[in-house]
């Protein structure tokens, strides 16, 4: 599968606990997102990657949210000391340099990583 | 600040009937607007992009600026459209994406 995948796929927590979620991007795609997504709601953007150089963050990301993509390729989002309110389906997409082929704009998500936190 | 609107949750037509899903946007910039769709048990994605001005699956969209709406229209619903809809706009240098919140389509028999 060359898509956008995303572990774990499920993610049980208790209140208070840390909990990290890994996105592997698609391999030639230098722009990664994270977005948010809770019932009823469509996706909410958190923040935006170019190679490794975080570029954009939501006002959604609190401080205890961190995310990182340390050599350009995955990325990974951790939470700290996750509440009731964090739970959610966290979803990773991708999309190709700007210059590639006139400017492909479009954005492949992965499968998500739901969350739940008890 | 952006935001996308779809009025309906739930839409629900007979199959062979038109569909019209509704979407209006509000952006003080140049827009760039597309259609994600979700298939039961599957991952959001692309169905168009207003960029493109293309047909897929049967559904075209047609970006009216003068009315900020990106309507997706297909004019004989299958079965296998029943799906969840989404309309996205495009922002800033990262293109970030604005969602509606989506609109549940059903086709019946």
């Amino acid at each position: 599968d060359t898509g956008v995948s995303q572990n774990p796929r499920h993610k049980i927590t208790k209140r208070g606990q840390n909990v990290t979620f890994r996105c592997d991007p698609i391999s030639e795609h230098n722009r990664l997102y994270w977005y948010r997504q809770t019932l009823g709601q469509g996706p909410e953007f958190l923040t935006y990657f170019q190679n490794e150089a975080q570029l954009e963050k939501s006002r959604l990301l609190s401080d205890r949210f961190s995310a990182e993509r340390p050599k350009g390729s995955f990325s990974t989002l951790e939470i700290q000391r996750t509440e009731q309110g964090d739970s959610a389906m966290y979803l990773c997409a991708s999309s190709p340099p700007r210059w590639t082929g006139g400017a492909d704009e479009t954005q492949y998500f992965g499968p998500g990583t739901r969350l739940l936190v008890l | 600040a952006q935001r996308v609107t779809q009025p309906e949750k739930l839409l629900s037509v007979f199959k062979g009937a038109p569909v019209e899903l509704k979407c209006n946007y509000s952006y003080s910039g140049s827009p760039e607007l597309f259609w994600y769709v979700q298939y039961s048990r599957q991952r959001l994605q692309l169905l168009l992009r207003h960029i493109s001005r293309e047909s897929i699956k049967g559904f075209t969209a047609d970006l009216n600026k003068g009315e900020t709406s990106f309507h997706l229209k297909k004019p004989f619903a299958q079965e296998e459209d029943s799906a969840m809809y989404y309309c996205a706009l495009g922002t800033g240098t990262a293109s970030k994406l604005t969602f509606g919140t989506g609109t549940r389509l059903q086709v019946t028999l």
